[in-house]
């Protein structure tokens, strides 16, 4: 079974604070790794994505996102977070054997102007 | 041009009553699923189809069904609502090339 841990329930950040959230998953094979955002009342958009190759992936709006195989970890990170940040973060899995994502718990991000 | 879409938005009911919830996607993907959100924002898969055939259920009460008249259309129909079933619902669809899931824009559901 796959499962996925977010150890930062809620992070507050100023605007220009830079940014690292945490994700860690458990998995035997080879999995597919997946940020993915939510800001206040609306539905979940995709961040970024990771498959194979360079394990430092850049997605939309500033964020990117380095997988460390041996650490079984897929950290979030950006420079330097803006008020329009303020959402819910969700790291998920999928391993490559079936189509199934697992979510982690989430992170709560809110970016004080 | 909305590419995954859920009715209601909001939906408020009495325990004991049944309700659908209804989601399409233009997408022309094979797979959907229904995920269920918490309180807390717990993020939950609930059923997966492909091209309208149930592929995963993960150990949701009988009192949920999901069906698909096509692979377009994913609703889910629950019966005797109960207090526990208020969360926010939402509806996917998935890329098989990309591997990519995409959302739709959620159904809160409040039993009373």
């Amino acid at each position: 079974a796959q499962s996925v841990s977010q150890h930062n329930h809620h992070v507050i950040l100023s605007e220009a604070a830079s940014l690292e959230l945490g994700c860690n998953y458990s998995y035997g094979g080879t999995v597919n790794l997946f940020w993915y955002v939510q800001y206040p009342g609306q539905h979940l958009q995709l961040l970024l994505k990771y498959f194979s190759g360079d394990p430092l992936v850049k997605g939309i709006k500033g964020f990117e996102a380095e997988f460390i195989k041996s650490k079984f970890s897929f950290n979030l990170r950006k420079p330097s977070v803006q008020w329009s940040d303020t959402a819910e973060y969700f790291c998920a899995v999928n391993g490559r054997a079936g189509n199934m994502l697992t979510f982690g718990g989430g992170t709560r991000l809110m970016v004080k102007p | 041009d909305t590419a995954v879409s859920q009715t209601p938005k909001y939906l408020v009911t009495q325990m004991g009553n049944d309700k659908s919830i209804k989601c399409e996607q233009n997408l022309g993907h094979d797979t959907m699923y229904w995920y269920k959100q918490d309180s807390k924002k717990f993020l939950k898969i609930m059923f997966s189809y492909n091209n309208k055939e149930l592929i995963i259920n993960e150990t949701v009460p009988n009192r949920f069904s999901p069906k698909s008249p096509d692979k377009a259309h994913l609703n889910l129909h629950i019966n005797s609502l109960e207090l526990g079933d208020s969360a926010v619902y939402f509806c996917a669809s998935r890329d098989y090339l990309s591997d990519t899931q995409y959302f739709g824009p959620g159904t809160r559901l409040t039993v009373l």
